[in-house]
Order: structure tokens, then C-alpha cells, then sequence
């Protein structure tokens, strides 16, 4: 499967711990992205990378929020200090800057965190 | 990004046409119009898109109004694996973020036998 992978596919977790999520781009897209959805909403933007540059954070992505796309390939998502506030599906997706035309994005499956 | 209105929900009987409408009154020059879907417990995924004129691909036509202030999703006959949440997203060409999108809360398809 050469699509976006996203792990775990479900996190459970007590309020207070850190979590930290990994996503796995389309190998040759060089950009990457994280949204986050919660039930009934589109997903909203969090925050994109241009291979291991980070070039825009939403102002949803609080201190608590850290991205980080070290050798621009694969990504991580950590949430220190988890609120039941975060729970939600956690979805990553990548694309090419060579189709900034068609603006297609991949998506994966997400990841789905519930705070207890 | 400028903002659109679906509706949120539409039915539909399986093999027939389906015609989800996206109003974008406030639509720059610049502008594309996507249309991503979201079937249950999966990430968005691309259906088509286009800047002036109508579009076909393998999946669906989208249809845009001459001035541009609405577009239309048609998909040519519906299947059970059709239902899910059609989004109408508008992005500007010339705006920062990349390839960002910008989604609002959709239109869930439901789609019956």
C-alpha cells in the first residue's frame, strides 16, 4: 500500500499523559499536513510542513501541540498534558508542491484519541 | 479562503443521478473549487475540481455556474457506496499554506436502496 499511514489507529488515554501520533506520507510528496475532526465537523487545519520545514501552525495548535518532520519524510504529532478537550480523530495528509495546480491532497485513515 | 454553503444532508435512491449544490458567492478570480468526500471512519479523499469550466473524471461532473457564484457535484448514478460527507472547498491560488484546504461541515449523502 503506498498511500498515507497513520499509527495508531486508535488511542485510549487518561487525562494529564502525553501521546504521540506518526504519520507516513506518499514517499515522494514532499509536503505534509495535519488536521484534526471532531464529530459532526470538517476537519480543521493544524498545521502543514514543507519537507522538514514547518510553514504554517493554526492557532489551534497550542503549546500543548508539537509537530515535528525531521529528515522530511515522516511526521510525529505529540500532545503533552492530554485534555478531554483533544479527543478527537487526528487525520494527516500529504501532497506535492509539483501538482500546487490541482491542490490534491492525500489523506489517511486517522487517528482517533479519546481522553478519559 | 472565501466560504461556501451546501446543504447538510441530501437522500438520494441508488442508480440515480445525485446533484449536491455548493453556493460560493464570494469566489475571487483565483480561486478553485475541490470537492472532497468522507466515507464513514475514513480521511477525506480528492473527487474532482476546476476553476471555470465543467469537469468530468471517472468519479463525478462538476458543474460551474457562469459566474461562478455556485458550483454542482453530479454523480452520475449513486451507490450504496456513495454515501458519505461531500465537501465544497474553495482555494485561492495565490494564498500561502500550500496546498491547505479549508473545510467547512459539508453535505452527508445518504443514499437508499
Amino acid at each position: 500500500d503506498t498511500g498515507v499511514s497513520q499509527d495508531p489507529r486508535h488511542k485510549i488515554t487518561k487525562r494529564g499523559q502525553n501521546v504521540t501520533f506518526r504519520c507516513d506520507p506518499i514517499s515522494e510528496h514532499n509536503r505534509l499536513y495535519w488536521y484534526r475532526q471532531t464529530l459532526g465537523q470538517g476537519p480543521e487545519f493544524l498545521t502543514y510542513f514543507q519537507n522538514e520545514a514547518q510553514l504554517e501552525k493554526s492557532r489551534l495548535l497550542s503549546d500543548r501541540f508539537s509537530a515535528e518532520r525531521p529528515k522530511g519524510s515522516f511526521s510525529t504529532l505529540e500532545i503533552q498534558r492530554t485534555e478531554q478537550g483533544d479527543s478527537a480523530m487526528y487525520l494527516c495528509a500529504s501532497s506535492s508542491s509539483d501538482r500546487v495546480l490541482s491542490g490534491e491532497l492525500f489523506f489517511g485513515e486517522g487517528s482517533r484519541l479519546t481522553v478519559l | 479562503d472565501a466560504k461556501t454553503t451546501q446543504p447538510n444532508s441530501m437522500e438520494s435512491n441508488e442508480e440515480e443521478p445525485v446533484h449536491l449544490p455548493c453556493n460560493h458567492s464570494t469566489i475571487s478570480g483565483t480561486d478553485y473549487i475541490h470537492w472532497y468526500r468522507q466515507l464513514p471512519s475514513q480521511g477525506p479523499e480528492y473527487v474532482i475540481h476546476g476553476l471555470t469550466s465543467n469537469v468530468n473524471n471517472r468519479m463525478a461532473s462538476l458543474a460551474i455556474a457562469e459566474d461562478r457564484k455556485s458550483s454542482t457535484l453530479i454523480l452520475h448514478r449513486a451507490t450504496l457506496r456513495d454515501a458519505a460527507v461531500y465537501y465544497c472547498i474553495l482555494r485561492g491560488i495565490l494564498t500561502g499554506g500550500g496546498n491547505k484546504l479549508t473545510f467547512g461541515t459539508g453535505t452527508q449523502l445518504k443514499v437508499e436502496l
